[in-house]
């Protein structure tokens, strides 16, 4: 079956550094990506939308400048948290779709701490 | 707006139960609806979904959900649990296959020997 790979599956930064997490799409196409954060015994909430070749749709309250999104390729999609702070730490996970229609596949999440 | 609910945030039942896992949503179409499963600090993983046809689908892991349009329910069911489904459960919603989920707040399932 089709399988996401995100990386790295934890993270530990200080504050004020920034930090990039990577999501591949191994065996398929990935023409769209959504980024989900997970707080603490929490649901997971949508970030931002990403289409190939084309800027995010951040969801109302994520800060873009805050939290890069670039999907660049139809099997990368990167999300770059910049001076980061503890209140960022948190699980980070991506899901990958070729297109509407299709399945939702996940990678199995960041675990990111900040100090 | 999309939206759902998972009223019992932590579930406790004997291993060899049945158990039944409630999700309520509100979407003014028809709905795509879907039950994912998480361990601690791992991914999610499908455990089943419905997008319309038969509203009982049988899933993985001996799971089924029944959906029904009059109480915008999916509860998800198990008829014997065993001590490795002890996770948490998420119920989601989106509008179209492939397409961004509103999920649930997620329920605690312990399962106790």
């Amino acid at each position: 079956g089709a399988v996401v790979s995100q990386h790295p599956s934890w993270v530990i930064c200080k504050s004020g550094t920034s930090v990039k997490i990577e999501c591949r799409s191994l065996d398929f196409q990935a023409t769209t990506m959504f980024w989900y954060r997970q707080f603490p015994k929490q649901s997971l909430m949508l970030m931002a939308t990403s289409n190939e070749g084309s800027k995010a749709t951040y969801e109302q309250g994520v800060e873009k400048d805050k939290f890069l999104i670039n999907h660049a390729s139809l099997t990368l999609s990167t999300l770059t948290v910049t001076s980061a702070h503890p209140e960022d730490s948190s699980f980070y996970i991506c899901s990958a779709s070729s297109g509407a229609g299709s399945p939702l596949h996940f990678g199995n999440g960041t675990r990111l701490t900040v100090t | 707006a999309q939206s759902v609910t998972q009223p019992d945030i932590h579930i406790t039942v004997s291993e060899g139960a049945s158990l039944e896992l409630r999700c309520n949503y509100s979407y003014g179409a028809t709905p795509y609806l879907f039950w994912y499963v998480q361990s601690p600090g791992q991914g999610l993983q499908l455990l089943l979904k419905y997008f319309s046809g038969d509203t009982l689908v049988q899933g993985i892991k001996g799971f089924e959900a029944e959906f029904k349009r009059s109480q915008s329910s999916f509860n998800l069911r198990k008829p014997s649990v065993h001590w490795s489904d002890a996770a948490e459960y998420f119920c989601a919603v989106a509008q179209e296959y492939g397409n961004k989920l509103v999920f649930g707040a997620g329920t605690i399932l312990r399962v106790k020997s």
